[in-house]
């Protein structure tokens, strides 16, 4: 089993839907990092959060240290919204583990 | 600020032929890494600079990769010989030091062995 799993794996959406990609893990951690990684490998860092919630735009992403549980989420999403989502925690040891990601897909 | 710089952004070799990687960091961030991406799967840490040291190489198969930061600040990364199964995105990432801090990836590169 991996320390980070996410869920789903591939997500389809019309424009304007609501969005929602989870993270589960099993390891402690001192941070959680969403990123986004568009076609052609560049990976961008859209949040790094260590409890409760954080916003920028359509975005927010929200913890539950004691579930071991984070959600991304995204409102009104468009066509460029569409790119692989992964989640990664910074466990005891300062590295980075990284789930498999989450391919979401947002048609016109 | 200018964002990390990897070059070159593609390349097809064939197995048993060697191939090299190049990283330019952000400007000031001590910490570099590299990464292996096989498609369909999260990035993998191959190794971990901080300054001109390695921090982690852990996971670099050491019979056949290898990687360098002379100066603590850009970074090469070779294969040699390449086999089928290196075929993957090499992402280099960097940040201003090793703890809490987020990693700025550059765009990698996405090589094919053939």
């Amino acid at each position: 089993k991996n320390e980070v799993e996410q869920s789903p794996q591939n997500l389809t959406a019309q424009e304007g839907e609501f969005i929602t990609i989870n993270c589960s893990y099993s390891v402690g951690i001192s941070a959680l990092h969403w990123l986004q990684q568009h076609p052609g490998g560049g990976i961008v860092s859209l949040f790094m959060l260590s409890s409760g919630k954080k916003k920028h735009g359509r975005l927010i992403a929200t913890i539950n240290i004691q579930e071991k549980h984070s959600s991304l989420h995204i409102t009104a999403s468009h066509p460029r919204d569409s790119a692989v989502y992964i989640c990664a925690v910074r466990g005891n040891t300062d590295k980075l583990i990284f789930g498999t990601g989450t391919r979401l897909q947002v048609f016109p | 600020e200018a964002g990390v710089a990897q070059s070159p952004r593609y390349k097809i070799i064939e197995k048993r032929q060697s191939v090299a990687f190049w990283c330019n960091p952000i400007s000031g961030h001590a910490t570099l890494y590299w990464y292996q991406q096989i498609l369909g799967q999260g990035p993998k840490l191959l190794i971990q600079f901080q300054n001109n040291g390695v921090v982690d190489d852990s996971q670099l198969p050491k019979d056949r990769f290898s990687a360098e930061r002379l100066k603590g600040v850009d970074s090469t990364l070779k294969i040699q010989p390449a086999k089928l199964e290196d075929s993957a995105v090499y992402l280099c990432a960097s940040s201003w030091d090793y703890s809490y801090n987020e990693q700025f990836f550059g765009p990698g590169t996405r090589l094919t062995v053939l």
